[in-house]
């Protein structure tokens, strides 16, 4: 069964730490995204990257970062985490062409920042 | 300006009844619409999609409509079951992108 793996469900962090929020997919897809849902603000995307050591910045880049040095893994940075990044962040992967854009999520972290 | 509008939160129905699910859009220059079903604590799922050359998809209990002049889509599912509740998302495709509405929890109620 392929997927896209979280390496971690909750985490709590506290206000300034440095935070990794780690992704793994296992289905040799070119395009990896980073997503944050909030009550109210459904999914807003954070950082993409279509190959390995690319990133492009989505809607709400400010105060993250990423990293892919491979091809399946995608790594999401908050550098100086602060509360208003609590949220569940949600990673996907997805083929370059692939039909219907199908994205294929993971199961989320939802990060406190205390 | 957000380029994809859900403008209901929530929808309650009686099982057995049909759901409409509504979306509205702001930019033409799209590839897909898609839907995406989401229970609490776990990811997304795909749930169907439309291209920009069709007005209507159909799958199993669940079609989608695409109205391009009025910039519309609509979720139908009928019949509605108990496990159809979740929060769904309707999403714009374009440069192997999608961009997300802010979701409608849908509530079938036995």
């Amino acid at each position: 069964d392929v997927k896209v793996t979280q390496s971690s469900r909750y985490l709590v962090k506290r206000t300034g730490e440095k935070v990794f929020l780690e992704c793994v997919q296992d289905m040799d897809h070119e395009n990896m995204f980073w997503y944050r849902q909030d009550p109210g603000l459904g999914l807003r995307l954070i950082y993409f990257s279509y190959d390995v050591k690319m990133k492009e910045k989505g809607d709400i880049p400010e105060g993250y970062s990423v990293s892919r040095e491979k091809k399946e893994r995608f790594s999401l940075i908050l550098e100086s985490a602060s509360t208003n990044q609590t949220s569940m962040y949600l990673c996907a992967s997805s083929l370059v062409g692939g039909a219907n854009y199908g994205y294929t999520f993971g199961s989320g972290t939802r990060l406190t920042v205390v | 300006d957000q380029q994809v509008k859900q403008n209901s939160p929530s929808l309650s129905v009686q099982e057995g009844r049909i759901s409409i699910l509504n979306c509205d859009y702001t930019n033409s220059m799209f590839d897909y619409f898609l839907w995406y079903k989401k229970y609490p604590a776990e990811g997304p799922t795909f749930l169907i999609s439309i291209s920009s050359i069709k007005d209507k998809n159909e799958d199993g209990r669940f079609t989608v409509f695409l109205n391009k002049s009025a910039k519309h889509l609509s979720l139908h599912i009928v019949p509605s079951q108990p496990g159809d509740s979740a929060v769904y998302f309707c999403a714009e495709g374009s440069n192997y992108k999608l961009t997300f509405g802010k979701g409608t929890l849908l509530t079938v109620n036995p």
